[in-house]
């Protein structure tokens, strides 16, 4: 069965510090597709980035960067000198081919900048 | 290209009562996925619509059920509402299979069931 962890319920920064949100995922498939997405206050979940499993090149765009390693299951999102407006919740996903096209959710992380 | 459009935005219903939520997708998208968010449960998918039909569905009771239109654009109805449907109703789009493709989410239809 397919199981997504967030460990991190809430974070607390200060601006400027790097912050690494943390996600374990299980699945029994070998093609699957993970995702982050962020959901600031107003509530609409923002996507963030989709990596298939083959692809387990890490990826950063500004200040966002991905870490995906297949052997712990693991798909950790690092913000690189945090800014208030990165405050929100966090989501990670995970979607199995063979998982009958629905999306299991993480609990989320909580994230809270302060200036 | 607008986004994925929910009305409303927010509703306030009695235990009992019936709702029904509705979904626009993105112009092209064909497929739609509903989920609910609560502070305890957390996200949880309800089910999936590709081209009219329901491709899956969540773990929820048959008092949630939904249906896709030819143009796409989806609703969902909850009947004999409780108190524990109280939750934020999400509506998300894709180009095709939810399972490969990237939802886009919409802003939420907030319920209140009192």
């Amino acid at each position: 069965a397919q199981k997504v962890t967030q460990a991190q319920t809430e974070i607390s920064v200060v601006e400027k510090e790097d912050v690494t949100l943390d996600c374990v995922y299980e699945t029994r498939d070998t093609t699957y597709y993970l995702f982050w997405y962020k959901q600031p206050p107003s509530g609409e979940l923002v996507f963030l980035i989709r990596r298939n499993s083959f692809d387990e090149q890490n990826e950063i765009s500004g200040r966002y960067s991905w870490n995906f390693q297949k052997s712990t299951s693991s798909f950790n999102f690092t913000i690189t000198a945090s800014q208030v407006v990165d405050s929100a919740v966090y989501f990670c996903a995970l979607s199995e081919v063979s998982g009958g096209f629905k999306t299991i959710f993480g609990a989320g992380t909580r994230l809270f900048v302060k200036a | 290209k607008a986004g994925v459009t929910q009305t409303p935005r927010y509703l306030i219903k009695t235990r009992g009562q019936q709702v029904t939520l509705s979904c626009s997708p993105i112009s092209g998208h064909r497929s739609v996925s509903w989920y609910q968010q609560t502070p305890g449960q957390g996200l949880q998918f309800l089910f999936e619509y590709f081209s009219e039909t329901q491709r899956n569905k969540g773990n929820f009771p048959g008092r949630f059920s939904g249906r896709q239109f030819s143009n796409s654009r989806s609703e969902m109805n909850v009947s004999t509402l409780e108190l524990g449907d109280s939750a934020l109703y999400l509506c998300a789009s894709s180009l095709g299979a939810t399972s490969t493709d990237t939802q886009y989410f919409g802003p939420g239809t907030r319920l209140t069931v009192l």
